[in-house]
């Protein structure tokens, strides 16, 4: 099975810039996904196929994939920010991956 | 708004069986792929199954004949069977609508199932 692998956390002062990794074998090679959770709400997509945005997300969050790391960038990071960060991708059809997941603390 | 509500998240004996159900609002299952994945407490994502338009569906090895995925088209809901639950399989289970194969675009509130005897 492939493995995603992130950072477990991240702390970033507000107005600073945030940047959350995820690991994986070739994972250039990959489209990759990343969702912010809050705590006690579902997931909500926030950077799709590497580094498109979905409608109403702010343009501080962007995302680049090269490599073995892609990389979810938040600039300008607000108290809002706060939450828990997932990189996805599908690895086959039978095979849709989550990483391990990154907290971002903002201080 | 896409609106996704599951319905079904219980207390459960180990062993036994469970129908997670989830209706669509604003958001066609029949036309769109869907699927659910669950949140273990304090963990991370773990997907478990899809739908296509088709009616195509498909799962990780692990779930395999455990797990089934299916959809009323007429009622625009999407369920879960779930067999042979133990506890391992206590977790929130959210139902996905996807606007394209790869992303999962509009989540449920989730539905919380636990196994204990």
């Amino acid at each position: 099975s492939y493995v995603l692998t992130q950072s477990p956390s991240v702390s970033v002062a507000p107005g600073q810039t945030a940047r959350i990794t995820c690991g994986g074998n070739n994972i250039g090679s990959k489209s990759v996904h990343w969702y912010q959770q809050k705590p006690g709400q579902a997931p909500l997509l926030v950077v799709h196929d590497d580094s498109a945005r979905p409608s109403g997300i702010p343009e501080r969050f962007s995302g680049s994939n090269s490599g073995n790391t892609a990389t979810l960038t938040i600039t300008r990071v607000e108290a809002g920010d706060e939450a828990d960060y997932f990189c996805h991708v599908w690895h086959t059809s039978r095979d849709s991956v989550f990483g391990t997941g990154t907290k971002v603390t903002v201080l | 708004e896409v609106q996704l509500v599951e319905s079904g998240g219980t207390l459960i004996q180990p062993g036994g069986s469970l129908r997670l159900s989830c209706a669509a609002s604003d958001f066609s299952v029949g036309s769109n792929y869907m699927s659910w994945v669950r949140q273990a407490p304090g963990q991370g994502l773990e997907w478990l199954a899809i739908i296509a338009p088709g009616g195509y569906t498909n799962y990780p090895e692990l779930m395999m004949g455990r797990f089934t995925i299916s959809r009323d088209n007429s009622e625009n809901t999407l369920s879960l069977q779930m067999n042979t639950l133990a506890a391992v399989d206590t977790a929130i289970y959210y139902c996905v609508g996807m606007l394209t194969v790869r992303t999962f675009d509009y989540w449920g509130q989730g539905a919380l199932v636990t196994v204990s005897s």
